[in-house]
């Protein structure tokens, strides 16, 4: 079975530009969730979707959104970047959504992708 | 807001030594714990994880974690590393509706033949 998916894997853009990132998940898999790693903040979560509908939010600023479509890919788009975007970002999914118990909790089981690494001058 | 907090920022083991990484979280509800590994240039894998049960359990490649819940803690064991265990390991809590997972800020392990 076919891992996540990420495109592209790396990215160079100027600062003011926007991006769009690209993650399809594993075959089977309904919830994404975005996460952003750098060396000084470590591993962030941005936000998850399951249903095509946003069910968490980060504490990060508006230009960061994303959206989910019936197929369950997922994009993330990043709006006048800033050298601070420059990041690893990670994509996840997962069977299902929400907390679940003993045998459901690894439906919530969240596999990585490979991340797309962007670097903003 | 739930943090996770992982004490070791770097670890410096000799091949055939026994490791212990230490997680402590702050959140008084229900949780599901994860301890995640990255190897150069690799994606993050599960190497374990916890959702209710036996609070002691295996992992792949050798790994053990133990959940106490009176101290907050899900510290990963193993009893002999391997210098293929250079890596960096995070540990995660998920503990609120969805499978939103906050990391703690990573231990990286360096294993030396």
């Amino acid at each position: 079975k076919a891992g996540v998916t990420q495109t592209p894997r790396y990215l160079i853009k100027t600062r003011g530009q926007q991006v769009t990132l690209s993650c399809s998940p594993i075959s089977g898999h309904r919830s994404v969730s975005w996460y952003q790693q750098t060396p000084g903040q470590g591993l962030q979560f941005l936000f998850e979707y399951f249903s095509e509908t946003q069910r968490n939010k980060g504490n990060f600023p508006g230009r960061f959104s994303g959206r989910q479509f019936s197929n369950s890919r997922s994009e993330m788009n990043v709006s006048t970047l800033e050298l601070g975007d420059s990041a690893l970002y990670l994509c996840a999914s997962s069977r299902r959504w929400g907390i679940g118990k003993g045998l459901a909790g690894r439906d919530n089981e969240q596999f990585f992708g490979p991340g797309t690494r962007l670097t903003v001058l | 807001a739930q943090s996770v907090s992982q004490h070791n920022h770097h670890v410096i083991l000799s091949e055939a030594a026994s490791l212990e990484l230490g997680c402590n979280y702050s959140y008084g509800g229900t949780v599901n714990l994860f301890w995640y590994v990255q190897y150069p240039g690799q994606h993050l894998q599960l190497l374990l994880k916890y959702f209710s049960g036996d609070p002691l359990v295996k992992g792949i490649k050798g790994f053990e974690a133990e959940f106490i819940k009176s101290k907050f803690s899900f510290n990963l064991r193993k009893p002999s590393v391997q210098w293929s265990d250079t890596a960096e390991y995070f540990c995660a809590v998920n503990a609120q509706a969805g499978n939103m997972l906050t990391f703690g800020g990573g231990t990286r392990l360096m294993v030396k033949p």
